[in-house]
């Protein structure tokens, strides 16, 4: 299976700011089937970004995907206060569609 | 819309079982691929597995593999899962998607003696 090792595992920094957020897969993922999600508490998952790089709708332009080789990056460019949460990345191009473990984004 | 509204939560004993609803409403259940992912207090999310919507085939993690059916009511426009054997580590939140862009609400199984 398809591990993703998310990074770093807790994020603190400041609405305004720059969020990058990592994950890494251990192997090629089909299709560039790459997903992030955001959770706040006793929420649901709530899509952000599918195909690497296209936003869910609905879903504001300062969150963008990007990948280069098995590492994808998602990245909010100017934090809002809303955004403070946890991001999960997972792959859907080989079942098990696994998860990574999760970034914490917390204000600092 | 879509929605997908899940059954309340369950509290069980250790080697019961355990069967989740998913009520699906704006959308037919047999169109999709419809799965389960479930999430324990405090950690990241876990997919269990899925099925396929033509033919109903499905396809279940590893680690669920003998304890797990998942499957639809198209009469009803419902999706279940049904976990047994609980154990202690089974207590988690555990939710329905349609594919990757729908979620339910969640159904809290907590599994104690």
């Amino acid at each position: 299976e398809i591990v993703l090792t998310q990074s770093p595992g807790t994020l603190s920094l400041s609405p305004g700011e720059r969020a990058t957020l990592s994950c890494r897969a251990s192997q090629s993922v089909t299709n560039s089937y790459l997903a992030w999600y955001q959770q706040n508490p006793g929420q649901a998952p709530r899509l952000l970004i599918y195909g690497v790089s296209t936003r869910a709708t609905g879903i504001p332009a300062r969150f963008s995907g990007d990948a280069s080789g098995t590492d994808f990056t998602l990245t909010i460019s100017r934090l809002e206060p809303e955004d403070f949460a946890v991001y999960h990345c997972q792959q859907y191009g080989r079942t098990p569609y696994t998860f990574g473990q999760g970034t914490k984004l917390e204000i600092k | 819309q879509v929605q997908l509204v899940q059954s309340g939560a369950e509290v069980k004993k250790p080697g019961a079982s355990v069967k989740v609803s998913c009520k699906a409403s704006g959308f037919t259940l047999s169109s999709y691929y419809m799965h389960w992912v479930r999430q324990a207090p405090g950690q990241g999310l876990e997919w269990m597995g899925v099925v396929n919507p033509s033919g109903g085939g499905t396809i279940y993690a590893q680690s669920f593999q003998g304890r797990v059916t998942m499957a639809t009511d198209t009469s009803t426009n419902t999706f279940y899962m049904e976990l047994s054997g609980l154990r202690s580590d089974d207590t988690a939140v555990y939710y329905c998607t349609r594919s990757i862009t729908d979620w339910g609400q969640g159904t809290l199984v907590a599994v104690s003696s």
